[in-house]
């Protein structure tokens, strides 16, 4: 059955680097979204793309944090300087069409800052 | 925000109980959604609800909504302690579901 994967599954860095977090959405879908939920608490949505571009983003999704698919099959979150409040885990989902369907997550990765 | 509401935040039953969780929204919704997430793993999709439909049975999943009301119920029949996890409701707009705090459930063997 196809999968969302995401890799790395946890990432442990220092307060001001830089992370990347990957993804690979299911192959025939066209919206890929990301999701962040810190320990024990809500799943915040963070952003969507669609068409090589963001449809919509949340407060969470400031200057710090870009987005790209790099090629037909990667999807990456990008924090460009990482602070303590990162610390979460990040989940990425795909679907095939948007305001209809289920979104398929992949198992998070989780960053911890240090 | 448009992001649904779970009640209760915790529920505790035995197996072979059934488990009734709420769910309530602010905005009008395309779809309404259910998510189960087992502790530390990814979110897995249970049922959608379209907003034009007021009940949906998947297994031993019930589904109802009432947009009247904006509010939606998840009901879990003969529950088992495999169905121990978070359970969210998501709504659904065109870009984006929004998910609530979810209902975290434990099945006592």
């Amino acid at each position: 059955e196809p999968e969302v994967t995401q890799t790395p599954s946890h990432q442990v860095t220092q307060m001001g680097q830089e992370v990347i977090l990957r993804c690979v959405p299911i192959s025939n879908h066209l919206y890929f979204y990301w999701y962040r939920q810190i320990l024990g608490q809500k799943v915040e949505f963070l952003v969507s793309f669609y068409n090589n571009e963001i449809s919509e983003k949340s407060e969470i999704f400031d200057d710090q944090f870009s987005v790209e698919r790099p090629d037909g099959s990667n999807f990456t979150l990008k924090i460009r300087s990482t602070k303590l409040e990162d610390s979460a885990m990040y989940f990425c989902a795909s679907r095939q069409g948007a305001g209809t369907g289920e979104l398929f997550f992949g198992e998070g990765s989780r960053l911890t800052v240090l | 925000s448009q992001q649904g509401e779970e009640d209760p935040q915790a529920l505790s039953i035995q197996e072979g109980e059934n488990a009734t969780m709420n769910c309530s929204y602010k905005t009008s919704i395309n779809n309404l959604q259910w998510y189960r997430q087992n502790s530390g793993r990814g979110l897995v999709h249970l049922i959608l609800i379209r907003s034009n439909e007021r009940e949906k049975h998947s297994g031993r999943l019930r589904v109802t909504l009432d947009t009247s009301k904006k509010s939606s119920s998840l009901l879990i029949t003969a529950s088992r302690a495999a169905d121990t996890a978070s359970y969210f409701c998501a709504t659904d707009s065109d870009y984006k579901l929004s998910f609530g705090a979810g209902t975290t459930v434990t099945v006592r063997a």
